[in-house]
């Protein structure tokens, strides 16, 4: 079983700032299998990014996917308040999550 | 708009028994692959199980901890995932997710409200 490792486990950022979110795979992982998550508190999580790269509809273009193999990489150019929110890595089974604060 | 309703939830003694629903709109069903997530209280996601289309053979693929005690079904002619759960633990305790396997490789392009199932005595 591939086992997703995401770091770090909390970044706190202002507004503005570039925030750089890491999944790490134990083998290698197609790129077709990684997507990334958004989960506000009390919500359901949301798609932000499918096969590594793509972009959900609707997500906003501050929000980017990039890597392969067994590193993958979440980047979300200019934080705003309402990206404050738990960040999910997932080939099959999830990643244990990142959460991104704003100060 | 793609919606998914879950519904069924509740508090089940352990070795219990639950069956989740989850009605879709707004896709083609009969080509959906469906997955259900579940989220323990205060913890991340877990892949629960699969079902692919009748047209990919209705397969089912389920997650170690879940598997032999959880069946997924699905009726298309109610737009219907099914969540089977039995021999329930105090483990099982989550809120679950129906998914829409948008691709075929695990990416989850729409979720449900959730329903929240308590296992306890």
């Amino acid at each position: 079983e591939i086992v997703l490792t995401q770091s770090p486990g909390t970044v706190s950022l202002s507004p503005g700032e570039r925030a750089t979110l890491s999944c790490r795979a134990t083998q290698s992982v197609s790129s077709n299998y990684l997507a990334w998550y958004q989960q506000k508190p009390g919500q359901a999580p949301r798609l932000l990014i499918y096969a590594a790269s793509n972009r959900a509809t609707g997500i906003p273009d501050r929000f980017s996917g990039s890597g392969s193999g067994t590193d993958f990489t979440l980047t979300i150019s200019r934080l705003e308040p309402e990206d404050s929110a738990m960040y999910y890595c997932q080939q099959q089974m999830f990643g244990q999550g990142t959460k991104v604060e704003i100060k | 708009e793609v919606q998914l309703v879950e519904s069924g939830g509740g508090l089940v003694k352990p070795g219990g028994s639950l069956r989740l629903s989850c009605v879709v709109s707004g896709l083609n069903f009969n080509d959906a692959w469906m997955s259900w997530v579940r989220q323990a209280p205060g913890k991340g996601l877990e892949w629960v199980g699969r079902i692919k289309s009748k047209g990919s053979g209705e397969t089912t693929d389920y997650a170690a901890p879940v598997k032999g005690r959880f069946t997924i079904s699905r009726d298309d002619s109610k737009n219907t995932v099914y969540l089977q759960m039995n021999s329930l633990k105090t483990e099982d305790a989550a809120v679950y997710y129906c998914t829409h396997d948008g691709n075929g490789y695990y990416n989850f392009y729409s979720w449900g409200q959730g329903t929240l199932v308590t296992v306890s005595s």
